[in-house]
């Protein structure tokens, strides 16, 4: 079963717009993760937040936790053409939910489609 | 920097055949993962090891077999491939609560 539901399911922005992609999940968490993933390519970590943490910063990426709602966004500011591709948040599930170690296994949203036009 | 490298990049079986996926990561990672990736949808886990030597069931893991050969490399068996196991398959590794390195995935098309 996936753990976190993305939306919105595609996402089209001109150069230079923001784009924000939400991330709802089920359980508790350690952390949840962004990864891109570039047409058929394999994914690329983005950025880690963990659940003590509600917001983080890596260059134009901002990503929030809202462990109560169990949600995350993330923010892609001044998009660029370069960041076209599928965007996953990634949940690693709390160990004491997980049955004693996670060990790092992902459960993955079906993903956000970014298309930035030039 | 080869970091997560898998082979081979593409693969077409037909049913009931079998193959092994290779995997292999440089950065002394203890943790490997296999998953798949279905049209649309996110990453699913099939097995995963912990660290060499142990190995243990993900979401999907019917149909597949694994071996943690050494604290390199992970391999995933199809034993007898159904089409329903045509997908992308991404060999993964991390250090624990650390976020996960990818490899460019396996094409497989079982037909």
């Amino acid at each position: 079963s996936q753990q976190g539901e993305e939306d919105p399911q595609a996402l089209s922005i001109q150069e230079g717009e923001n784009a924000t992609m939400n991330c709802s999940y089920k359980t508790s968490i350690n952390n949840l993760q962004w990864y891109r993933q570039n047409s058929g390519r394999g994914l690329v970590h983005l950025i880690l937040i963990r659940s003590n943490e509600r917001e983080k910063h890596s260059g134009r990426l901002r990503v929030t936790l809202d462990t109560s709602k169990k949600s995350s966004s993330l923010l892609i500011t001044a998009s660029r053409a370069a960041d076209t591709a599928s965007y996953f948040c990634a949940t690693d599930s709390d160990p004491s939910i997980a049955g004693g170690t996670s060990y790092g296994k992902l459960t993955f949203g079906q993903g956000t489609i970014l298309t930035v036009h030039p | 920097n080869a970091g997560v490298t898998q082979t081979p990049k593409f693969q077409v079986l037909k049913t009931g055949q079998s193959m092994t996926l290779q995997c292999a990561q440089d950065m002394n990672h203890n943790s490997m993962y296999w998953y798949r990736q279905d049209p649309g949808m996110g990453l699913r886990l099939i097995y995963y090891s912990a660290s060499e030597g142990t190995t243990d069931k993900g979401e999907v893991p019917n149909g597949y077999n694994v071996s943690r050969l050494n604290k390199r490399e992970f391999s995933l068996r199809l034993e007898s491939a159904a089409p329903s196991q045509t997908s992308v398959y991404f060999c993964a590794s991390s250090r624990i609560v650390q976020e996960a390195f990818f490899g460019q995935g396996t094409r497989l098309t079982v037909v």
